[in-house]
């Protein structure tokens, strides 16, 4: 089974901090991806990569970075914590064949900045 | 312009019962995927059912399946015999090519909250 974690199912932060999401991916998949989730909106990709080094915004990227120094690691980073980023955020991952290319998620993080 | 629309905030159904959770889509791409994913109230996406663009056959799942319905770019997920434990947000997303690189990723719709009633 393919197994997505995220080091924190929930986190309080305060306004300014820099924060660290992390998601590690057992199954060698080259894309992995970041999602906010709110209500009303569904899930909104910020970033995703499909490379080790490699990455490409998404839909709402701003406010927000990314790192992936290694294949089943991917960060999501608040460089200074707003709170309009209260949200959850979902990791995901999948290997670019054609076809399902089915996305695996991790258990999310509940992330409220005060 | 949204590009995958779930008109239905919140559905109620009696256990046993179906349901048909609806889904519409917009793209210009000959090549695409339809996806349908159930979020228990624990927060983990489970997939439930894919459907590619050019599946001539409804794709089904045990007791899912996705009316897919190429001309009018709708794709509704069928729960047959409804259980209490199939309570949970259902999403309903596309995989295509982005505009920008060509890359392929998801964009999903803005949920249905389903409750089975007993």
């Amino acid at each position: 089974d393919v197994k997505v974690t995220q080091s924190s199912r929930y986190l309080v932060k305060r306004t300014g901090e820099k924060v660290f999401l992390e998601c590690v991916q057992d199954m060698d998949h080259e894309n992995m991806f970041w999602y906010r989730q709110d209500p009303g909106l569904g899930l909104r990709l910020i970033y995703f990569s499909y490379d080790v080094k490699m990455k490409e915004k998404g839909d709402i990227p701003e406010g927000y970075s990314v790192s992936r120094e290694k294949k089943e690691r991917f960060s999501l980073i608040l460089e200074s914590a707003s709170t309009n980023q209260t949200s959850m955020y979902l990791c995901a991952s999948n290997r670019p064949v054609a076809g399902g290319e089915t996305q695996y998620f991790g258990p999310g993080t509940r992330l409220l900045v005060l | 312009a949204q590009k995958i629309t779930q008109t239905q905030p919140g559905m109620f159904v009696q256990e046993k019962e179906a349901v048909t959770l609806d889904c519409t889509y917009d793209t210009s791409d000959q090549s695409y995927g339809l996806f349908w994913y159930k979020q228990p109230s624990s927060g983990e996406m489970i997939f439930l059912i894919y459907q590619g663009s050019y599946d001539e056959q409804n794709a089904t799942e045990g007791r899912y399946s996705l009316n897919f319905q190429k001309a009018r770019k709708s794709a509704n997920l069928v729960i047959s015999a409804s259980q209490l434990g199939d309570s949970a947000m259902y999403f309903c997303a596309m995989r295509e090519a982005r505009k920008d690189t060509g890359r392929r990723a998801l964009t999903f719709g803005s949920g249905t909250r389903l409750q089975v009633q007993p």
